[in-house]
C-alpha cells in the first residue's frame, strides 16, 4: 500500500478563494483523521470519521470549513472563504480498530498559504 | 476522556548520553498509547505502541517506552542520543470507543554534538 496520500502538498491561495484538500486513505482503514498544525496551536484534531460518517467536528473551527468522504477511499476538508489565519499545515491520518493495528498513519500533509 | 500531558516542552541532550522524554496520560478506559516523531517539514512517523501486550514497547531507531499505569505514565527513552534523533517528539492516547486520537503539546528534542 502507497500509505495516506495527500494533494496537493503545497496549496498558496489569495484570501477569499476556496480551497480543498484531498486525502485517501489506507485501503481498508475505517478510521479517517483530519489535522491542523500550525506553530501556535500545535497539531489540532479538526474531525474524524468512521466508515465514511462523522463522528466528531468539534475541532472544525467555524462554518467556512467542511469535510465529506463520499466513499471508503476519499475525503475532502473544504475552506470557504479561505483567511490568512487558516495558513497551516494539515494532515489526514487514516487507521483500524483492529488491534494491535491501532496507530494511526499520516499522510505527508499539505503545506496551506492564504496571502 | 482521555487527555496527554508532555511534561516538557523542549529537551536538550548531547550526542551519546541518555534521552528521557516525559508523557502522564488520563484515560477513563484501558489506553492504547503511541509515540510518533516528525522531523522538520515532514509527516508524522509511528516511532512505538501500547496496546496493552508488554509494558515495555521497543520502537524503531533504538528506542522504547515504559507503560506504568501505577504512574500513569509512558516515558520514551534511548540509550544513546544520535543527531538524527533531533525532531518533535508527540505522545498520543487512544481508548475507549470513539477511536479518536489525542495528541499531547510535543517536545522538541535538541541535540548538541
Amino acid at each position: 500500500d502507497a500509505g495516506v496520500i495527500q494533494s496537493p502538498r503545497h496549496e498558496v491561495t489569495e484570501m477569499g478563494q476556496e480551497v480543498t484538500l484531498r486525502c485517501k486513505p489506507i485501503s481498508g482503514h475505517d478510521y479517517l483523521f483530519w489535522y491542523r498544525q500550525t506553530m501556535m496551536r500545535g497539531l489540532e484534531l479538526l474531525i474524524y470519521f468512521n466508515n465514511n460518517v462523522p463522528i466528531d467536528d468539534s475541532g472544525m473551527p467555524e462554518d467556512r470549513f467542511s469535510a465529506k468522504m463520499p466513499n471508503a477511499s476519499f475525503s475532502t476538508l473544504k475552506i470557504q472563504p479561505s483567511e490568512p489565519r487558516d495558513s497551516a499545515v494539515y494532515f489526514c491520518a487514516s487507521s483500524t480498530r483492529q488491534i494491535p493495528n491501532t496507530e494511526a498513519f499520516f499522510g505527508q500533509g499539505t503545506r496551506l498559504t492564504v496571502v | 476522556a482521555q487527555s496527554v500531558t508532555q511534561l516538557d516542552s523542549h529537551v536538550s541532550v548531547s550526542e551519546g548520553t541518555p534521552v528521557l522524554l516525559r508523557c502522564n496520560y488520563s484515560s477513563s478506559y484501558s489506553p492504547s498509547l503511541f509515540w510518533y516523531v516528525q522531523h522538520p517539514n515532514k509527516g508524522l512517523q509511528l516511532l512505538l505502541k501500547y496496546t496493552s501486550a508488554a509494558t515495555l514497547v521497543k520502537g524503531i531507531n533504538g528506542f522504547e517506552a515504559e507503560f506504568k499505569k501505577s504512574e500513569t505514565s509512558f516515558h520514551l527513552t534511548k540509550p544513546s542520543a544520535h543527531m538524527s534523533d533531533a525532531a518533535e517528539y508527540f505522545c498520543v492516547v487512544s481508548g475507549g470507543n470513539t477511536g479518536k486520537l489525542i495528541f499531547g503539546q510535543g517536545t522538541t528534542l535538541q541535540v548538541k554534538p
